[in-house]
């Protein structure tokens, strides 16, 4: 039921992109994006409700493909301050509220 | 506005004690979801209530219970802690279905 994320790790240099990948296997209401940095709360980035749907902040998107239950978060031009752990989570139609977190990406951005 | 507050943020308790946290989310939130974070575990998810009832609970014995008061506040209970209920305890919230949720800092509880 839990999701499966790939990479694990990232290690990345400024200026770099990343993909980070959620794949479920269970048929999808929603998928979130949270990053969490030591010692802080995670922190929500975005939520993807409609199968194909891609948003954007800034230079952090994601997309939703729901027909493979997989979902893509896409982060260009890193910075340091993108440096965390990303967890996506997954919600399921008829039990919305139970969100499932992914085991988390830990991405590092040097100088 | 205020964020999700969750007291208090550290606890340190011998085993076979018992643990009461608190939440208090953002105001106008009335879904309130519990998590566990261990390093060997990741985010499990352990309860979500709404209006003071819970609607989805996780894979979590019976010693792990919560309630929702009617202020949307919640507290959960952990009872004959165990020492692998060591973990940060996180709460969040959100208005409805379909947006994000907002994390509390988290209780840091640690069983000795």
């Amino acid at each position: 039921q839990q999701p499966v994320q790939s990479p694990q790790a990232v290690i990345l240099r400024e200026g770099e992109d990343a993909v980070i990948n959620c794949s479920s296997s269970k048929a999808l209401y929603s998928v979130h994006w949270y990053r969490q940095k030591h010692g802080e709360a995670p922190v929500f980035l975005m939520i993807l409700l409609k199968g194909g749907e891609q948003k954007g902040h800034d230079k952090i998107s994601a997309s939703f493909n729901e027909k493979k239950q997989q979902s893509s978060l896409y982060l260009t031009a890193s910075q340091l301050s993108y440096s965390g752990t990303y967890f996506c989570g997954t919600e399921v139609p008829g039990n919305t509220g139970k969100l499932i977190f992914g085991q988390g990406t830990t991405l590092q951005v040097k100088p | 506005k205020a964020g999700v507050t969750q007291t208090p943020r550290y606890l340190i308790k011998t085993r076979g004690q018992q643990v009461t946290l608190s939440c208090s989310p953002i105001s106008g939130h009335r879904s309130v979801s519990w998590y566990q974070q261990t390093p060997g575990q990741g985010l499990q998810f352990l309860f979500e209530y709404f209006s003071e009832t819970q609607r989805n609970k996780g894979n979590f014995p019976g010693r792990f219970s919560g309630r929702q008061f009617s202020n949307s506040r919640s507290e959960m209970n952990v009872s004959t802690l165990e020492l692998g209920d060591s973990a940060l305890y996180l709460c969040a919230s959100r208005s409805r279905q379909g947006v994000g949720y907002t994390f509390g800092s988290g209780t840091r509880l640690t069983v000795v």
